[in-house]
């Protein structure tokens, strides 16, 4: 089955630590997006990468690094720069032709302490 | 810069109960207008969508209709079932807008039995 997988679900972290959260997706999709998501805050956009080797910094990147070796994945970097890291962290892709038609994977729940 | 508004919630209904969902947006030009839906714990899904103006999007019951003249993009359903609890989102998509999606901040919806 195509889809995007988020690995892991849950995730605990000391504060001070970096963290990664995993994003792959087997749709042969070229854009992939992160979005932190917060109650009563809605989606926010923190890194989109459009093809390979390619990303750019959304709405809220401070704190944050991606990276995109491999049209199949990008992963996050939460690092300890973050000052409110605890959220929920949600993946998303699209194709180059619908870039506004986004599949998202389950999300990833990252609490730091 | 381009904006989504949505009516705050919670929305709590009784089965078989008239749905609204209030949505209107800011932009320049002419987007192209999304609901999306969030099941406790999962990642978002594309519910239905509208490219231009007077377009009818309509998925699983549910329908929204672009009214250029409002800027607004409400969603409707005229009997929920306890399944359609979840978290929805109403989006624009604009091109020449770096392939950025606008959330606006979500509403969910509760319906008993």
């Amino acid at each position: 089955d195509g889809g995007i997988t988020q690995s892991p679900k849950y995730l605990f972290r000391k504060e001070g630590q970096n963290v990664t959260l995993s994003c792959e997706q087997n749709l042969n999709h070229d854009a992939m997006y992160w979005y932190r998501q917060d109650p009563g805050q809605g989606l926010r956009l923190i890194y989109y990468s459009q093809i390979v080797n390619d990303f750019q910094k959304g709405d809220i990147a401070e704190g944050y690094s991606v990276s995109r070796e491999k049209k199949e994945s990008f992963p996050l970097t939460v690092t300890s720069a973050q000052k409110n890291p605890t959220a929920f962290y949600l993946c998303a892709s699209a194709t180059g032709g619908a870039v506004y038609e986004q599949y998202f994977g389950p999300g990833t729940r990252l609490t730091v302490t | 810069g381009n904006s989504v508004t949505q009516m705050e919630g919670p929305v709590t209904l009784s089965e078989e109960a008239f749905l609204t969902i209030n949505c209107t947006y800011t932009a320049t030009g002419y987007p192209s207008l999304f609901w999306y839906v969030q099941y406790p714990g999962e990642g978002l899904q594309l519910l239905l969508k509208a490219t231009k103006a007077d377009d009818k999007g309509s998925n699983k019951g549910f329908e929204a209709t672009y009214r250029k003249e409002t800027t607004s993009f409400h969603l409707e359903k005229g009997s929920v079932q306890v399944s359609d609890s979840a978290v929805y989102f109403c989006a624009l998509f604009q091109g020449g807008s770096n392939y950025k999606l606008t959330f606006g901040k979500g509403t969910l919806l509760t319906v008993n039995p």
